[in-house]
């Protein structure tokens, strides 16, 4: 079955840099654009990035703009996201998810698969 | 880019139906037909349920319908079911490109 799972996650001080992970199965990965989106704690759902399904395309929220990236493997069926700079307002669960479609603006960013989520947290 | 403007909470008795309203503006919910909506229980992943506005994914009950007027999409939950008891966020596109959610409504089932 379609499945994500992300890992990566821990506790971070202010300042460091981490790597989230998200491995893909069951579906053809280079087929579909991904989304990463967070959530804080207690808090409501707020959307980080997307990357298309070839990786040439990719947007960011204005809040991590510049401070985190976006990226795929599709040879190994993972996406990535590398955050640097990290502040204490980053703290959240990070999930991984899928578009309906190989163009993510054909189905208006929808996502239609989830991953568990891995939790980040930046504290000293 | 501001948030949807979602009620923190809605409720109703099984069997009942409710509805759950999600505010944007001319620039996202008023601008595109591409408002999702999702369904999120306590310590879960959110659960699609709803895309361009009122279609369904295949495995959604049609318990569950989703509309538009103008600048406000909502989510209409008939014959309220325990199980629905959850949160449920909307988000819509937005020029940028962009994705806006909304802050959620806890649904409660009486």
């Amino acid at each position: 079955q379609v499945q994500l799972v992300e890992s990566g996650g821990g506790v971070v001080q202010p300042e460091r840099s981490l790597r989230l992970s998200c491995a893909a199965s069951g579906f053809i990965f280079n087929n579909y654009g991904m989304h990463w989106v967070r959530q804080a704690p207690g808090k409501g759902l707020e959307w980080v990035a997307i990357i298309s399904y070839d990786g040439t395309k990719k947007f960011y929220a204005d809040s991590v703009k510049g401070r985190f990236t976006i990226s795929r493997d599709n040879s190994n069926n993972r996406l990535y996201l590398e955050m640097s700079s990290l502040r204490t307002e980053d703290t959240a669960v990070y999930y991984c998810a899928k578009c309906p479609t190989l163009s993510c603006y054909s189905s208006g960013y929808a996502l239609d698969v989830w991953g568990q989520g891995t939790t980040v947290t930046v504290s000293s | 880019q501001s948030a949807l403007t979602q009620p923190p909470s809605a409720s109703g008795s099984p069997g009942q139906s409710v509805t759950i309203s999600c505010t944007g503006t001319n620039s996202d919910v008023g601008a595109y037909n591409y408002v999702s909506w999702y369904q999120q229980h306590p310590g879960k992943a959110p659960k699609f349920i709803i895309y361009e506005v009122n279609k369904r994914p295949s495995g959604v009950p049609d318990r569950f319908s989703g509309s538009k007027s103008g600048n406000t999409a909502s989510l209409t939950v008939s014959g309220l079911q325990a199980e629905d008891e959850a949160d449920y966020y909307c988000s819509s596109y937005a020029a940028g490109p962009n994705l806006v959610f909304g802050g959620g409504t806890k649904l409660t089932v009486l």
